[in-house]
C-alpha cells in the first residue's frame, strides 16, 4: 500500500528566509508526487509534480521541490518565504505500480507559517 | 476558464437524514474523483469515475454511500441515514484524460455537519 508522512505539522519561517517542507514516501513501484495548497475555506490548488526527469521541479509561486529515490522525499521548497505563503501543504503520491493507482495518497498536511 | 465547482458548499443536517451533493468538473476532463477531508487531516480517496463508470471504490465508501455520474458530466454523491462520523469536508476533482501524471484539480468542498 502507498503511503505519504509528513513529519511536521507546522513550520516556522520568517519572512525573505527560505522555506523547506518535509515529505517523504512509501510505493511498491515508481511514484508520481504531488504538492498542493490549501488556504482556509477553499480547495486544494496544484503547486508542481514529479513524473520522469530532472529531480528538480519547479512549480507556481517560487515552489520548487527535489525528488530523492535514495531517501524517498520529495521535499518542498522555496528561496524566500512569503508572509502570503501561510498554509496549509499537503504531499501526494499515486504508485504506477499498483492497478488501483487512479486514486491519490496525501499526507496529513503541514502548516506553515510565514511571519512578517 | 471555470474550475471544478461543487454545490451546496456548506450542509447541516440531522443525524439519519439523506444528503446529496453535486459537483461540475472542469468540462474537458474525463475523469472524476470525489475525496473525504476531516479536520487536521489530509483528503482520503473516495471514489473514482472515468466517463460515466465508476471504477474504484475505497473501504471508506460504506454502503450507505452512492455516487453517479449518469452522462459522464456531473457527479453527485448521496450519503444515506447519516451519522456525526459522516462531518467532513467532501471534495471533488477531476482530471484530463492520458496517463496517470496529469494532476487532479479540486473544487472548493461541500461541508457537512451532521447534529
Amino acid at each position: 500500500a502507498q503511503s505519504v508522512a509528513q513529519p511536521e505539522d507546522q513550520v516556522n519561517v520568517a519572512e525573505g528566509n527560505p522555506l523547506t517542507v518535509k515529505c517523504t514516501y512509501s510505493v511498491s513501484g515508481n511514484p508520481y508526487l504531488f504538492w498542493y495548497v490549501q488556504y482556509p475555506n477553499r480547495g486544494l490548488q496544484f503547486l508542481l509534480k514529479y513524473i520522469t526527469g530532472d529531480n528538480l521541479v519547479k512549480g507556481s509561486y517560487g515552489f520548487e521541490a527535489e525528488f530523492n529515490k535514495s531517501q524517498t522525499s520529495f521535499h518542498l521548497k522555496k528561496p524566500s518565504a512569503l508572509v502570503s505563503d501561510s498554509a496549509l501543504y499537503f504531499c501526494a503520491v499515486r504508485d504506477l505500480h499498483n492497478n488501483a493507482g487512479n486514486m491519490l495518497t496525501f499526507g496529513g498536511g503541514t502548516r506553515l507559517m510565514v511571519k512578517p | 476558464d471555470t474550475g471544478v465547482s461543487q454545490n451546496p458548499r456548506h450542509k447541516i443536517t440531522k443525524r439519519g437524514q439523506n444528503v446529496t451533493f453535486r459537483c461540475d468538473p472542469i468540462s474537458e476532463h474525463n475523469r472524476l474523483y470525489w475525496y473525504r477531508q476531516t479536520l487536521g487531516q489530509g483528503p482520503e480517496f473516495l471514489t473514482y469515475f472515468q466517463n460515466e463508470a465508476q471504477l474504484e471504490k475505497s473501504r471508506l465508501l460504506s454502503d450507505r454511500f452512492s455516487a453517479e455520474r449518469p452522462k459522464g458530466s456531473f457527479s453527485t454523491l448521496e450519503i444515506q441515514r447519516t451519522e456525526q462520523g459522516d462531518s467532513a469536508m467532501y471534495l471533488c476533482a477531476s482530471s484530463s484524460a492520458g496517463g496517470l501524471g496529469y494532476e487532479q484539480y479540486f473544487g472548493p468542498g461541500t461541508r457537512l455537519t451532521v447534529t
